[in-house]
């Protein structure tokens, strides 16, 4: 069992909104550790989405984005594409354990 | 451009050991921390150990503590994993990751494609 949990699926059409959430506790998001995001298409490597909770590396469209409050985070695409379709991972960093991740969550283009 | 290539990956019997490499080039290897991260067959991402640029700290998850060893030569751009007593749910595929820097609380900035390490008798 993760220590960020992740819906295991989301799923919606072409255009539309998706947003998957990441929930921690207050020994890794809630004590103010940023939230990271990975897109992992399929068959190849992690790939850096969202870093810092909200700032999209270079080339990462602005369709994605990044949002923490609390002990939890949120990552939102809109418009989506069928090229969307992928494993998106959550990570952060807990005073007890160091690096955490999220399950993950299979993004569906309907 | 940043790219790290993994190697020294395969088969191991249970209680064997395998040492993993990776080879960086595109940045100054020197000051950047460098983790490894695991993926299990159809499972998500592991955080497994990280090294200080220097090389003087270094980080173990609890699943890979006095089993495994995180080790960098800068002057080789190389970062190694010297992992011993391998059991079946080392399994994985292994991929090196250079840390971002900033913020509060490291993440992966880059990521190498990964090397499979099988752990079967």
């Amino acid at each position: 069992q993760s220590v960020l949990t992740q819906p295991p699926s989301v799923s919606g059409a072409p255009g539309q909104r998706v947003t998957i959430s990441c929930t921690g506790s207050s020994s890794n998001i809630g004590a103010g550790y940023d939230v990271h995001w990975y897109q992992q298409l399929p068959g190849t490597a992690p790939k850096l989405l969202i870093y810092s909770n909200n700032n999209r590396p270079s080339g990462v469209p602005d369709r994605f984005s990044g949002y923490k409050s609390g002990t939890s985070a949120s990552l939102a695409i809109t418009e989506l594409q069928a090229e969307d379709e992928a494993d998106y991972y959550c990570q952060s960093y807990d005073s007890r354990v160091q690096w955490v991740f999220g399950g993950g969550t299979v993004l569906t283009v309907l | 451009e940043v790219h790290l290539l993994e190697s020294g990956g395969g088969l191991a019997q249970p209680g064997g050991s395998l040492r993993l490499s990776c080879a960086a080039s595109g940045f100054t290897f020197s000051t950047y921390a460098m983790s490894w991260v695991r993926q299990a067959p159809g499972k998500g991402l592991e955080w497994v150990s990280a090294v200080s640029g220097s090389g003087s700290k270094t980080y173990y998850a609890d699943s890979v503590k006095g089993r495994f060893t995180i080790s960098r030569d800068n002057s080789k751009n190389t970062l190694y994993l010297q992992m011993n007593s391998l059991g079946v749910d080392d399994t994985a595929v292994f991929h090196c990751a250079r840390e971002g820097v900033g913020g509060h609380g490291p993440h992966v900035d880059y990521w190498g494609q990964g090397i499979l390490v099988t752990v079967s008798s």
